[in-house]
């Protein structure tokens, strides 16, 4: 089945430890993102991808990183989370051929304490 | 800077109504349109995604045109359900590939 594979789900944590969300996807998309939804700011780009080795910043992305080193995997990286991370967060990607359709994944709920 | 705008925020509506959620942008010069359904506490189902050189779509009960001269589409839900409700969202694609997302109508059908 075509998908994005987010994990973990569900995470709290604590100020400060280090912690990635991993998401991968099966489809060969070159396009993958990720996103966090806060309540009445809507879905905001974090950090983006156009292909391996290839990143860019969204609108918010103080305070993560991401790599691309192979196609499929778009970790996002929080060196050291705050309060005002917690959040919903979500992975996605797309191809560049075809219906560019945007596939997300389930979303990552976390919680920094 | 794009900005995408959903009018109404929310709305409640009895089983069986035709309805139209609203979308607008204000920089015309977008690559597609795409409009999705989220579940409380879930991801995001693309519902259906309209070219800028196309001026409708269509999938099963819903309708989804785009006016990119004035900046609106509109997604049209036929005789509508209780397993309908949910949150639509429309995002536009510039030209640099990135999604602007309105923060959406969150909808309710009630039986």
């Amino acid at each position: 089945e075509a998908q994005v594979t987010q994990n973990p789900r569900y995470l709290i944590t604590v100020t400060g430890k280090k912690l990635t969300v991993t998401c991968s996807q099966n489809m060969n998309h070159e396009y993958m993102s990720w996103y966090r939804q806060d309540p009445g700011l809507g879905l905001r780009q974090i950090y983006y991808s156009m292909n391996v080795e290839v990143t860019d910043k969204g609108d918010v992305p103080e305070g993560y990183k991401v790599s691309r080193k192979e196609k499929r995997n778009f970790p996002l990286i929080l060196e050291s989370p705050s309060p005002n991370q917690t959040s919903l967060y979500f992975c996605a990607s797309r191809g560049f051929s075809g219906a560019n359709v945007l596939t997300f994944g389930a979303g990552s709920r976390l919680t920094v304490l | 800077k794009q900005e995408v705008t959903q009018i109404p925020a929310a709305l409640s509506v009895p089983e069986g109504e035709n309805l139209v959620l609203n979308c607008s942008f204000t920089d015309s010069a977008i690559y597609n349109l795409q409009w999705f359904r989220q579940d409380p506490g879930k991801g995001l189902t693309s519902l259906l995604l309209i070219q800028s050189s196309q001026r409708e779509q269509t999938s099963g009960r819903l309708n989804a045109s785009l006016d990119k001269s004035s900046g609106r589409s509109t997604l049209y839900i036929a005789a509508s359900q209780p397993g309908d409700s949910a949150t639509y969202l429309c995002a536009v694609r510039g030209s640099q590939g990135n999604l602007i997302f309105g923060k959406g109508t969150k909808l309710s059908v009630k039986p």
